[in-house]
């Protein structure tokens, strides 16, 4: 059973631009969380969705957003890059609701911004 | 924001040894979840706990649920080589909404005593 797909796992991108990730969940589930993880401030929740519906959002400013796909696929879109949004971004899946269900992660795309 | 308070920030290990590291909150958690993160991977789940004074083993690791709900330890016992990695503390204050995003700890680095 394939794991939880995230790519690409790396990219370089230049201040001001934006960038796109995207997440395959594992088959059949239905929902999909994204975090932030760097080495200051942890793993940080930026938000989830469910069937297609954002259920959840942290505490992110509007440069980062997200949507899900009608096959549970998953894309963040970060606009005008700072030089503080170079972290690793963690995908996870889950059955269901995340609290009822538990997460599976993916591996993570690795995101540098210069 | 919910912070988790997760001790210590790193330790030495030597095979053959025994573990332990804890999560602190000032919240009332639903649920407590143990991670481990391997360099280059998403965290992989361990254990999850759902009541008060719950005490799970999964092999050589034991984690518990605090009385109070506010705090969690996970022990491993014997170590091995392969236990290096971070691990991660995560709570859920409860179900729905907000409450279902996972709270992260900032982790314990477990290394190899050289």
């Amino acid at each position: 059973k394939a794991g939880v797909t995230q790519t690409p796992r790396y990219l370089i991108k230049t201040r001001g631009q934006q960038v796109t990730l995207s997440c395959s969940p594992i088959s059949g589930h239905r929902s999909v969380s994204w975090y932030q993880q760097t080495p200051g401030q942890g793993l940080q929740f930026l938000f989830e969705y469910f069937s297609e519906t954002q259920r959840n959002k942290g505490n992110f400013p509007g440069r980062f957003s997200g949507r899900q796909f009608s096959n549970s696929r998953s894309e963040m879109n970060v606009s005008t890059l700072e030089l503080g949004d170079s972290a690793l971004y963690l995908c996870a899946s889950s059955l269901g609701p995340p609290e009822e269900y538990g997460y599976t992660f993916g591996s993570g795309t690795r995101l540098t911004v210069v | 924001g919910q912070q988790l308070n997760q001790s210590p920030q790193s330790m030495f290990i030597q095979e053959g040894e025994d573990v332990s590291m804890n999560c602190t909150s000032s919240s009332i958690f639903n649920t407590w979840l143990w991670y481990k993160q391997d360099p280059g991977e998403g965290p992989v789940l361990l254990i999850a706990l759902y009541k008060a004074g719950e005490l799970t083993s999964n092999g050589r690791l034991t984690a518990q649920f605090g009385i109070t709900r506010k705090d969690s330890f996970l022990n491993i016992s014997a170590s091995i080589p392969s236990d290096v990695g971070i691990y991660f503390c995560a709570g859920q204050l409860g179900y729905g909404g907000s409450q279902g995003n996972l709270i992260f700890g900032k982790g314990t680095k477990l290394s190899v005593k050289p």
